[in-house]
């Protein structure tokens, strides 16, 4: 059975990068498809966008100029890099896994980030 | 596009339940829809992919179905029990972009 794990900083000064890394264990990065999703206080979920285990990369247009997703440092974690944040970026953030792009079947456990000064 | 839910529903145990997802820009079955459950406190599980396929692990109490003459999905919970309250969410993907509804909570009493 797979896990995954985020971990990351809990609290990041606006203006600043959120870096966060999705640790799995039980299974292989290949041949899966890794999203990061996040849910605002009180709103519903936002897809961030998916990456391929090829390194194929696609972002929610409304965040692409600021996200990057990529392997981690160790072969199995996958990162997210959202540049520039504001307080509109407090949220709690999930990976998830896939067989296709379009959905996933397992996910983390999430990890709050707060955006403040 | 943007796929639309109820806010909320509400059942009693034992019943059956049915939430719906109305799609708006572009035909209901140009994309698999999927439907997220999310208990309070507890991240994400996926309950059904590509409509109507359940993941393994997911009772059959649970179905998905699509409608296209309404332009919308549904999901359906059958012999509701008071751990199927939760907040439920549809999804589906505009080219490679994935896109939510806005989640409906339903409460079983």
């Amino acid at each position: 059975q797979v896990h995954l794990q985020e971990s990351g900083p809990g609290l990041v000064k606006p203006s600043e990068t959120l870096s966060l890394t999705c640790t799995v264990s039980g299974g292989s990065i290949s041949p899966y498809y890794w999203s990061w999703i996040r849910q605002p206080p009180g709103k519903g979920l936002e897809w961030i966008g998916y990456f391929y285990f090829t390194g194929n990369t696609k972002y929610n247009p409304s965040l692409t100029s600021r996200v990057t997703m990529s392997l981690g440092s160790s072969k199995n974690q996958v990162s997210l890099s959202l540049s520039s944040v504001t307080d509109a970026d407090t949220a709690v953030y999930y990976c998830a896994r896939g067989f296709q792009f379009y959905y996933s079947d397992s996910w983390g456990q999430g990890t709050l980030v707060t955006v403040s000064s | 596009f943007v796929l639309a839910q109820p806010p909320s529903v509400s059942e009693s145990p034992g019943k059956t339940v049915t939430i719906s997802c109305t799609r708006s820009g572009g035909s209901i079955a140009n994309n698999y829809i999927q439907w997220y459950q999310r208990r309070p406190g507890k991240s994400p599980t996926t309950v059904m992919y590509e409509g109507n396929q359940r993941p393994s692990g997911v009772p059959d109490r649970f179905s998905g179905s699509i409608d296209s003459s309404s332009n919308s999905a549904s999901l359906t919970l059958s012999g509701l029990r008071t751990e199927d309250e939760a907040e439920y969410y549809c999804q589906s993907y505009d080219g490679y972009n994935w896109v939510f509804g806005g989640g409906t909570k339903l409460t079983v009493l």
